[in-house]
């Protein structure tokens, strides 16, 4: 089948680097992305990564490996803004040319001083 | 550009009233998207639509829902009747087949059925 898994919530203070972690199951895979979704509001984009390895963004880095089915978010210099959901997706090619993305629940991420 | 333009933002209804959603996609943007998300289920596709054609719609949960794209710039999605499960934030996203596909989300419409 078709899965998912991330941790629903995690803290972490001010500064710091925190990592969030994605594991999937998926029948294909053409891709996966993170997207941020402030309380309220609508996802954003963040990254894609469809080849292995680590993708830097500014304070963002994400990694992916195909081969375990596994992707982290890694940010670092933590600020209170960066207090959110943080959604795991991955486009499952599947059958023909299908567009879909499988979601992940999200990691409510919460920054403290 | 003024990215995915949903109406309307919130809708408070009683069980049995139809309701429409609106979206106004990204210009040049040739996919939509319509998703529904919940705190129990997360972000649901429930269809999209290529070149304003109804590509996947298994995600509609049943025969109350249907949606339309009768241009490349509007979109709706109707509910009727509509049902208190059916409480749920609707979002519609837009992306091009370049660029790898990524959605740009509009603000989404916070449906409440009493």
């Amino acid at each position: 089948g078709q899965n998912i898994d991330q941790p629903t919530e995690m803290t972490a203070t001010e500064g710091a680097i925190v990592q969030i972690n994605c594991t999937y199951q998926t029948s294909g895979f053409n891709g996966l992305f993170w997207y941020q979704q402030h309380a309220g509001e609508a996802p954003t984009f963040l990254s894609y990564n469809v080849l292995d390895g680590l993708e830097e963004k500014g304070r963002f880095s994400s990694f992916l490996s195909r081969s375990k089915g596994y992707s982290y978010l890694l940010l670092k210099e933590l600020q209170m803004k960066d207090s959110a959901s943080y959604l795991c997706a991955v486009r499952d090619w599947g059958a023909g040319n299908n567009r879909k993305l499988i979601w992940g629940l999200g990691t409510s991420l919460g920054v403290n001083p | 550009d003024a990215g995915v333009i949903q109406s309307p933002r919130h809708e408070v209804t009683e069980m049995g009233q139809e309701v429409t959603l609106r979206c106004k996609p990204i210009s040049g943007h040739d996919y939509l998207f319509w998703y529904r998300q919940t705190m129990m289920r997360g972000l649901e596709l429930l269809i999209y639509f290529n070149n304003n054609v109804p590509i996947d719609d298994s995600g509609m949960p049943e025969d109350r829902f249907s949606a339309k794209m009768p241009n490349a710039s509007f979109s709706t999605l109707k509910i009727q009747p509509s049902e208190p499960r059916d409480s749920a934030v609707y979002f519609c996203a837009s992306s091009s087949i370049s660029g790898a596909n990524v959605l740009t989300f509009g603000a989404g419409s916070r449906l409440t059925v009493l």
